[in-house]
């Protein structure tokens, strides 16, 4: 069974420094997508940045990067230059082209951004 | 170019009545998935349905919970005689494809509050 472990539930950070949000996964499957959303309060799901199994290089979208460490199965977020607009839920999801295509999700981290 | 639809945003149904939630998915976009998501807690997948087809209804309660995407009309999740239980935030989700590649976008969710 597919498995997304969240360890972190909440975290804080200083504005303007980088924060690191940890993600494990755990599936026996070799082909697999690691997806990165973002809850802010209001409450909708917006998607951050995509990590295919096969990627041989991390993947980056503005100050958002992944930290992908496949032999480790984790796939860790990193944001940089941390603003307060950035405060939110965190969640990490994974999906597969078996599995009819739905995405597993973790518990979700909560990001403070202090000023 | 609308995202996911989703109505209403806000629910509020007594014990016993019966809540219909709709989601029109992203334009060119034929496979739907439902989530919900409990206080604090991270997405549970729930049914994932193309056109008129359930193709996987593993997450869905067996009983007083049922979905339809029909060839037109958006998609909808029914829940019959409602128990404070199922009090929680429902999302909608779609994308063009199945696989892992593609990430799902989410609608704003209807949260629904059982009285």
């Amino acid at each position: 069974a597919q498995k997304i472990t969240q360890t972190q539930p909440g975290m804080f950070v200083q504005e303007k420094e980088a924060v690191t949000l940890d993600c494990t996964y755990d599936t026996s499957d070799p082909s697999y997508g690691l997806f990165w959303y973002k809850q802010p309060s209001s409450g909708e799901m917006i998607f951050l940045i995509y990590q295919g199994s096969y990627d041989q290089q991390n993947a980056t979208e503005g100050r958002y990067s992944l930290n992908f460490q496949k032999a480790r199965k984790s796939a860790n977020l990193v944001i940089s230059a941390s603003q307060l607009g950035d405060s939110a839920m965190y969640f990490c999801a994974m999906r597969f082209n078996t599995n009819a295509g739905k995405s597993t999700f973790g518990d979700g981290t909560t990001l403070t951004v202090k000023p | 170019n609308a995202g996911v639809m989703q109505n209403p945003r806000h629910l509020v149904r007594r014990r016993g009545q019966e809540a219909r939630l709709r989601c029109s998915p992203m334009k060119g976009h034929s496979h739907v998935y439902w989530y919900r998501q409990l206080p604090e807690e991270g997405l549970k997948f729930m049914v994932y349905l193309q056109k008129e087809n359930i193709i996987d209804e593993s997450g869905m309660p067996k009983e007083r919970f049922s979905a339809e995407f029909p060839k037109e009309g958006p998609s909808i999740l029914r829940i019959q005689q409602v128990v404070r239980g199922d009090s929680a935030a429902y999302f909608c989700a779609s994308s063009p494809k199945e696989g892992q590649g593609s990430p799902l976008h989410f609608g704003n969710g209807t949260r629904l509050t059982v009285t």
